[in-house]
């Protein structure tokens, strides 16, 4: 069965230091992954994708991924956090049996918190 | 340009209501989703439409009733309403449904009910 974890339920860092959210997915084939971001009380923002090409992916906000297809991963990572960083973040896999219906499988979410 | 919108914000209802959630999206998408977010599960899907006029069951189906009678349009019903289908629901469109057109999301309607 396609799925997609996040690990950690909640990741905590200090600002101006580096930041990874994990992301590992189960599929078949190859991966179409996504990196979305929730701020309270508002919807799902897109921040990145990975489609084909270039393992490391940058995207919205500094944010950057690095697809990793031997440790089947799409850690999410930030040379340098923000306090505006904090928020929820959304690891999604493309539904590959269901490609004609653009279907996304997301992952539980990590809250990241960054302190001052 | 607006992207997607949801009405209303906020809703209750008791237990044996009906509503209809609507969303609207001005980007001319040919695809459209609704989700419901409940603590520590993610989003799971609930319906979705890949043009107007077509609608297909997805995850979490039961309970559920759409309809996309117009293609800027996805509407979400609750026929009889249930505790346990107090959640936080979000509609999103896509463009087309291949790579590598991502989801857009509404901000959410927050639904209880009691």
């Amino acid at each position: 069965a396609q799925s997609v974890a996040q690990p950690e339920d909640q990741v905590n860092v200090a600002e101006g230091n580096p930041l990874t959210v994990k992301c590992t997915y189960s599929v078949s084939g190859n991966p179409y992954l996504f990196w979305y971001v929730q701020y309270p009380n508002r919807g799902l923002q897109f921040l990145l994708k990975y489609i084909t090409g270039d393992n490391l992916v940058k995207g919205s906000y500094g944010f950057e991924a690095e697809f990793n297809k031997s440790q089947t991963s799409f850690h999410l990572k930030k040379p340098s956090a923000l306090v505006s960083d904090s928020a929820l973040y959304f690891c999604a896999v493309r539904d590959i049996w269901s490609s004609n219906t653009g279907k996304l499988i997301f992952g539980q979410g990590t809250t990241l918190q960054v302190k001052p | 340009n607006a992207g997607v919108t949801q009405t209303p914000k906020f809703r209750v209802l008791k237990t044996g209501q009906s509503m209809t959630l609507l969303c609207a999206q001005d980007m001319n998408h040919e695809y459209m989703y609704w989700y419901r977010q409940d603590p520590g599960m993610g989003l799971r899907l609930i319906h979705y439409s890949v043009g107007e006029g077509t609608t297909a069951k997805g995850e979490v189906p039961d309970g559920y009733n759409v309809s996309r009678l117009k293609k800027q349009n996805f509407l979400l019903g609750l026929e009889s309403a249930a505790p346990s289908q107090t959640s936080v629901y979000f509609c999103a469109s896509s463009l087309l449904a291949g790579a590598p057109y991502e989801q857009y999301f509404g901000p959410g309607t927050r639904l209880t009910v009691t």
